[in-house]
């Protein structure tokens, strides 16, 4: 079993609407999370953290589930710019240093207008 | 503007030719790391380095060198390529060998390897 698990999508919405996606991890002693965002052929860059209490930045809304080992990211009223690779980075306490910080393979959303 | 330099861009090897991968960041930061990218994967640690002097395996480290030259420069070597080598990589810096949760790690605009 993979340490971050994604549904790799796509996922494939109309403009306006609002579309969720979730990421698990398998390691319960894992202790922060974060979204990142990666455009076709681009680099990836930091969307959000994931806080404990959940957090919202603006239409993003970012969920951590403790109990079931996930996490989530809704997406309100989408644009066209939101078509992107979603990436989920877990940081697992069981590694050392660098190494612990481990990304998913993505889940790709695709906003058709 | 301010951030993490790669190049090559773009670069097709021969099996068993060498290169190496620059990196650069302006930053200040502390903390470097070269990843690969390949499709279905998620992007995996090669090796990094949490300060300038000091370098360490990640995951996937076999087949690779690195040289942590100065606090801005990191270098990733191809001894002898493989086609199994063939994938994009990435450098990025954060202030910090541990993940800081405000700003992230800055990732370069990569390199799009293919080894022949």
């Amino acid at each position: 079993r993979k340490e971050v698990e994604q549904d790799p999508g796509p996922f494939n919405v109309p403009e306006g609407a609002t579309v969720a996606f979730n990421c698990t991890y398998s390691n319960s002693a894992s202790q922060s999370f974060f979204w990142y965002r990666q455009d076709c052929r681009k680099e990836p860059k930091l969307l959000m953290s994931v806080y404990s209490s959940g957090n919202e930045d603006g239409r993003f809304t970012a969920q951590l589930n403790r109990a079931s080992q996930y996490i989530s990211l809704l997406i309100r009223d989408s644009k066209l710019s939101d078509s992107a690779t979603y990436l989920c980075v877990v940081n697992n306490k069981a590694r050392s240093s660098a190494s612990k910080i481990i990304f998913g393979s993505g889940t790709r959303l695709s906003i058709r207008p | 503007n301010a951030g993490v330099t790669q190049t090559p861009k773009f670069q097709v090897l021969k099996t068993g030719q060498s290169m190496t991968l620059q990196c650069a960041q302006d930053m200040n930061h502390n903390s470097m790391y070269w990843y690969r990218q390949d499709p279905g994967m998620g992007l995996r640690l090669i090796y990094y380095s949490a300060s300038e002097g000091t370098t360490d395996k990640g995951e996937v480290p076999n087949g690779y060198n690195v040289s942590r030259l100065n606090k801005r420069e990191f270098s990733l070597r191809l001894e002898s390529a493989a086609p199994s080598q063939t994938s994009v990589y990435f450098c990025a810096s954060s202030e910090k060998a541990r993940h800081p949760t405000n700003y992230g790690y800055t990732f370069g605009s990569g390199t799009r390897l293919t080894v022949v």
